[in-house]
């Protein structure tokens, strides 16, 4: 069936270090969706990318999807403490489907 | 703002309970899911529904069974609960089938099975 892998699962970075988070898809997507999870709490959509080669930013986020639609990329710039905790990608084709997440420390 | 809620944020039972966890959301959403979500594994699909009275199985359904009476409300079952569905069980509605839909999700329910 339809997978989309996530790496690394774990990241540890010193603040103010940049943290990227890959998405790869074994099939074609549609469009894909970008969710933030903080400790404790529950995913939170943050961005969907729908055209090939796609970039979007969120002041210090930097997302991307693949000229192939079948990967896509997080990228943080000088972390923050609140930048703390698990990001999903989701692939859209008939429906959605989450990836296994990266988990992100920011140390101070 | 949509808000989902769930009924309990967390539950201990016991091998062999049935067990329900409620889902409701408050925007008039058509689409509603459950999720498992275990460290390393993500979100895995449990089942969703498209409509009242309609449900669909998704990635692990065995163990589990749904029930969307009303539209706001969805409601996942644990027959007989064992061990092994110790997880967070996280419940997700959208607006409507389109492909672009993006999903608001509950608080999550953490369940423990002893």
């Amino acid at each position: 069936g339809q997978q989309v892998m996530q790496i690394p699962q774990y990241q540890h970075v010193q603040e103010g270090e940049d943290f990227t988070t890959y998405c790869n898809s074994s099939t074609t997507l549609s469009n894909i969706q970008w969710y933030k999870q903080r400790p404790g709490g529950h995913p939170v959509f943050l961005i969907q990318l729908v055209k090939s080669g796609e970039v979007k930013k969120q002041k210090r986020l930097t997302f991307q999807f693949g000229e192939a639609k079948k990967n896509s990329s997080l990228h943080i710039t000088a972390t923050q403490t609140t930048d703390v905790g698990t990001y999903f990608c989701a692939g859209n084709t008939d429906k959605l489907i989450f990836g296994t997440g990266t988990r992100l420390q920011v140390f101070p | 703002d949509v808000k989902v809620t769930q009924s309990s944020r967390y539950l201990v039972k016991r091998t062999g309970e049935k067990v329900f966890l409620e889902c409701v959301q408050d925007m008039d959403h058509e689409n509603m899911f459950w999720y498992r979500q275990d460290p390393g594994l993500g979100l895995r699909l449990i089942y969703f529904s498209y409509d009242v009275k309609m449900k669909e199985k998704g990635d692990i359904p065995e163990g589990y069974s749904v029930s969307r009476e009303k539209k706001e409300r969805f409601s996942l079952i644990l027959e007989s609960a064992s061990t092994n569905q110790t997880s967070m069980y996280l419940c997700a509605s959208s607006l409507n089938r389109g492909m672009y839909e993006t999903q608001y999700f509950g608080p999550g329910t953490r369940l423990l099975v002893l």
